[in-house]
């Protein structure tokens, strides 16, 4: 199994441009996870989804921060128009339904907007 | 309320050495799990080791074990005979009960511990 793959890995823009990051869970994973990492605010949950439907997004910032899920393999997350402080890892992550199951996460993208 | 709460942000340890991070967590549920995850300098998040709110025993993982303690909502996690890969930061988790609304399947973490080996 390949775990959960991310990419870009690293993705260096200049503020005001869209970013698109992108997510595959692992294969028969209902839940994926968006999460944000700074050393000022941690680990933090954007949003999450249980069978590609959206079911909690009060963790994402602003409207400036869009996610889709269009089908059980693949998920994106934009920020247009990013801005320095959107500077971050971007962790996806998966997981089954159950109490026991732990999160898979990605390798995270680390995001520079300069 | 902070649902995850781990008071230690650094911690050192010679190698050979146990080392306890703390973790405490609050929930009104009488389910839930706990987790502890370990993120290295290079980035990733690994899983270490689980406790169930049911289970009779401390969870075990080799050389990690969750010190449970039920009635005083905590989690430790103890590492025996520390190693120089074990530095890191350390995550506590929790997820509450599946049946519980729209928490369904998020874990709550906690800010985590920086934990130093030292030779």
């Amino acid at each position: 199994d390949a775990g959960v793959i991310q990419s870009p890995r690293h993705e260096v823009t200049e503020m005001g441009q869209e970013v698109t990051l992108r997510c595959k869970p692992i294969s028969g994973h209902d839940y994926l996870f968006w999460y944000r990492q700074t050393m000022m605010r941690g680990l933090e949950l954007l949003i999450y989804f249980n069978n590609n439907v959206p079911i909690d997004d009060s963790g994402m910032p602003e409207d400036r921060f869009s996610a889709k899920m269009p089908n059980a393999s693949f998920s994106t997350l934009k920020i247009q128009p990013s801005e320095p402080r959107d500077s971050a890892v971007y962790f996806c992550a998966s997981s089954l339904t159950g109490l026991a199951y732990e999160q898979y996460f990605g390798p995270g993208t680390r995001l520079t907007v300069t | 309320a902070q649902k995850i709460t781990q008071t230690q942000p650094g911690m050192f340890v010679q190698e050979k050495e146990a080392v306890t991070l703390d973790c405490t967590y609050d929930t009104s549920d009488p389910s839930y799990g706990l987790f502890w995850y370990k993120q290295p300098s290079s980035g990733e998040m690994i899983f270490l080791i689980y406790q169930g709110s049911y289970d009779q025993q401390n969870a075990t993982e080799g050389r990690y074990s969750l010190n449970f303690q039920k009635a005083r909502k905590s989690a430790n996690l103890v590492i025996s005979a520390s190693q120089l890969g074990d530095s890191a930061m350390y995550f506590c988790a929790m997820r509450e009960s599946p049946y519980r609304g729209s928490t369904l399947g998020r874990l709550y973490f906690g800010r985590g511990t920086q934990l130093t080996v030292w030779p």
